[in-house]
């Protein structure tokens, strides 16, 4: 079965950078495209990132362009995020979440991984 | 880009139908058929309920569905159930090649 798996979240200072992984299983990892989403604490969702099933392309909400990456090793079934110049307000659960087949919507997605931006 | 626009909350009794709206623009909602809805129970990751505009995923009860009519589009659940009682929201494509979703409704089962 599909199955998502996010780590790396963390409590870091503003201004510092964090890497999110996400490992996949359970389909064939090179043949979507990824999404990374995230939700604050007691709010909505809120899109943050796509990837191209072969990375050829990408894309960012307004709030993280410029600031977070999006990238994949097909090679290890692995989707991540850099997340630069971090700020308070990226405080959130990070998902990542396969793009459906032949759309654009995240259809599966895993459990989530923390990020909390303080000082 | 702002948020698509859903109601805070709405509400009805077992057995009743109640309907969801998702207002987008003509960028988005308005322009492609990339609609999806989402479920989501307190502390849980969403689970896809809908996707482009009225496609359900296998295993998804039929009393989900869902519609759209030019800016807006809509979930739809008929005969609702206790487990229903869940926080939902809505998606789309829009012409930037991101992905935008609405603020999410609280749904409550009286």
């Amino acid at each position: 079965q599909v199955q998502l798996v996010e780590s790396g979240g963390d409590v870091v200072q503003p201004g510092r950078s964090l890497r999110l992984s996400c490992a996949a299983s359970g389909f064939t990892f090179s043949s979507y495209g990824m999404h990374w989403v995230r939700q604050a604490p007691g709010k909505g969702l809120e899109w943050v990132a796509i990837i191209w099933y072969d990375g050829s392309n990408k894309y960012y909400a307004d709030s993280v362009k410029g600031r977070f990456t999006i990238s994949r090793d097909n090679s290890k079934n692995t989707l991540y995020l850099q997340m630069n110049s971090l700020r308070a307000e990226d405080t959130a659960l990070y998902y990542c979440a396969r793009v459906g087949s032949g759309s654009y919507h995240p259809d599966f997605w895993g459990q989530g991984t923390l990020v909390t931006v303080s000082s | 880009q702002s948020a698509l626009t859903q109601p805070a909350s709405v509400s009805g009794s077992p057995g009743q139908s109640i309907t969801i709206s998702c207002t987008g623009t003509s960028s988005d909602v308005g322009l492609y058929n990339y609609v999806s809805w989402y479920q989501q129970h307190p502390g849980k990751a969403p689970k896809l309920m809908i996707y482009d505009v009225g496609d359900r995923p296998s295993g998804v009860s039929n009393r989900f569905s869902g519609s759209k009519s030019g800016n807006t589009a809509s979930l739809a659940i008929s005969g609702l159930q206790a487990e229903d009682e869940a926080d939902y929201y809505c998606s789309s494509y829009t012409s930037s090649s991101t992905v935008i979703f609405g603020g999410g409704t609280k749904l409550t089962v009286l």
